[in-house]
């Protein structure tokens, strides 16, 4: 079975610095999609970026970006420039293949501070 | 587009009473997931659907959880007679087989569920 680990329970970050998140996984599939998804406190979970594993090239969105390192299992968020809208729960998932179910980690709640 | 949605937003209610959570997922998905999210946790799936077809009902409770998706569109979840430990957040997610973003999940608000 498949396994998300964050181990960043909770982080801080002032407004316009640059923070990473961290996360882990452990799987024996060699296809697989990686996301984070963010939940502010109205519990929408809101898709941040995604990345399959065949793809060298690290997924890039805006502000967002993740450093894939798919031989040591590591899929870490950074995000730029933060801002106060970013304050939220963030959840790394794993899923297996299109059509699967997410494994999701504990997540790590993130606090920007002005 | 419209999103997920979900209703109702907040549900309270005594032990040992019914209740029941309905998804409109978007327009268009073919897939539909129950997730159920414990506080301080990630959410965990309940049941997968493909179509009007549960695929994946494996963590689901089945003595006092039911599901249905009527048409492979809506779908219902029920708890009946609900316990203290199913206080949680329930989650519906769909996403559609062989669409361009890799069958990518979307999530509705969710229902917070409070059992007294």
């Amino acid at each position: 079975a498949q396994t998300v680990t964050q181990s960043q329970p909770e982080m801080s970050v002032q407004e316009a610095e640059t923070v990473t998140l961290s996360c882990t996984y452990d799987t024996s599939e060699n296809n697989y999609y990686l996301f984070w998804y963010k939940q502010p406190p109205s519990r929408q979970m809101i898709l941040v970026i995604r990345q399959e594993a065949y793809k060298q090239q690290n997924a890039t969105e805006n502000r967002f970006s993740v450093n894939f390192q798919k031989a040591a299992k590591s899929f870490s968020l950074k995000i730029s420039d933060s801002q106060l809208g970013d304050t939220a729960m963030y959840f790394c998932a794993f899923m297996k293949s299109g059509n699967t179910p997410l494994v999701f980690g504990k997540g790590t709640r993130l606090s920007v501070i002005a | 587009e419209a999103g997920v949605v979900q209703s109702p937003r907040y549900k309270i209610i005594e032990k040992k009473q019914p209740v029941a959570f309905w998804c409109n997922p978007i327009s268009g998905h073919n897939t539909l997931y129950w997730y159920r999210q414990n506080l301080g946790q990630g959410p965990e799936l309940l049941i997968r659907y493909e179509n009007e077809e549960a695929v994946d009902d494996s963590q689901l409770p089945k003595d006092r959880f039911s599901a249905e998706r009527l048409k492979g569109v809506d779908s219902t979840l029920k708890i009946q007679p609900a316990e203290l430990g199913d206080s949680a957040v329930y989650l519906c997610a769909s996403s559609l087989v062989g669409g361009g973003r890799g069958d990518t999940q979307y999530f509705g608000p969710g229902t917070r569920l409070t059992v007294l």
